[in-house]
């Protein structure tokens, strides 16, 4: 249980265009998604929390204009990374809160997709 | 403000030797939890355990075992016996509650790289 998968894995693209990176929680119900970038050898940064049917609520310094996030439904959210620039290559993860639909305690605990490479030429 | 430090940036083992990962905490929350991931050099994040703050007690599951103490607000992890395939990044984390348990932030530590050798 608990399976958090992302799509694609990798993408490589050229500076200027759109990217979007699909976040899906394959076995459960995610009222909110996370999203995150990690770059070489460092921790992970939370960009945005997601919530179903509502907007996205951003962290500081994170443009929203630039990252735009989705969360359509229970199972599905996705970041379009927008006019990509080279700096914006990077490692995005997202995860799913696990405390709706599921019980075992799952609650209060964010499962990690595999997490998408972005490479910007 | 939250924070997670792990002082450990990497360590290096020879394989069957125990080793202790450290994560200490801050937080002004008296309800939070804390967690523990793993992060093999595929690049996805495991999820290992979660503790809440209520819940002092040690647990163990096979070689790996935890130890929370609010006392000195760490919660270390232990893995014995190491193989090589416990190679990876080892992150703590701590979020608070939060309202209904949703929108909680997960504060990570920088992580530490254990590679275990042959």
């Amino acid at each position: 249980g608990a399976v958090v998968s992302q799509h694609p894995s990798w993408v490589i693209c050229k500076s200027g265009t759109s990217v979007k990176i699909e976040c899906r929680s394959l076995d459960f119900q995610a009222t909110t998604m996370f999203w995150y970038r990690q770059f070489p050898k460092q921790s992970l940064m939370l960009m945005a929390t997601s919530n179903e049917g509502s907007k996205a609520t951003y962290e500081q310094g994170v443009e929203k204009d630039k990252f735009l996030i989705n969360h359509a439904s229970l199972t599905l959210s996705t970041l379009t990374v927008t006019s990509a620039h080279p700096e914006d290559s990077s490692f995005y993860i997202c995860s799913a809160d696990g405390q709706g639909g599921l019980a075992g305690g799952l609650g209060e605990t964010q499962y990690f997709g595999p997490g998408t490479r972005l490479l910007v030429l | 403000a939250q924070k997670v430090t792990q002082a450990q940036t990497e360590i290096s083992v020879v394989e069957k030797e125990d080793v202790t990962l450290d994560c200490v905490y801050e937080t002004r929350d008296t309800t939070y939890y804390l967690f523990w991931y793993k992060q093999p050099p595929s690049g996805e994040l495991v999820f290992l355990i979660r503790r809440n703050s209520f819940d002092e007690q040690n647990e163990i599951s096979g070689r790996y075992s935890w130890n929370f103490q609010k006392s000195t607000s760490s919660f270390n992890f232990t893995i014995t016996a190491s193989q090589v395939v416990d190679s990876a990044v080892y992150f703590c984390a701590l979020s608070e509650a939060g309202s209904g348990g949703s929108n909680y932030k997960l504060t990570f530590g920088k992580g530490t790289l254990l590679t275990v050798n042959p």
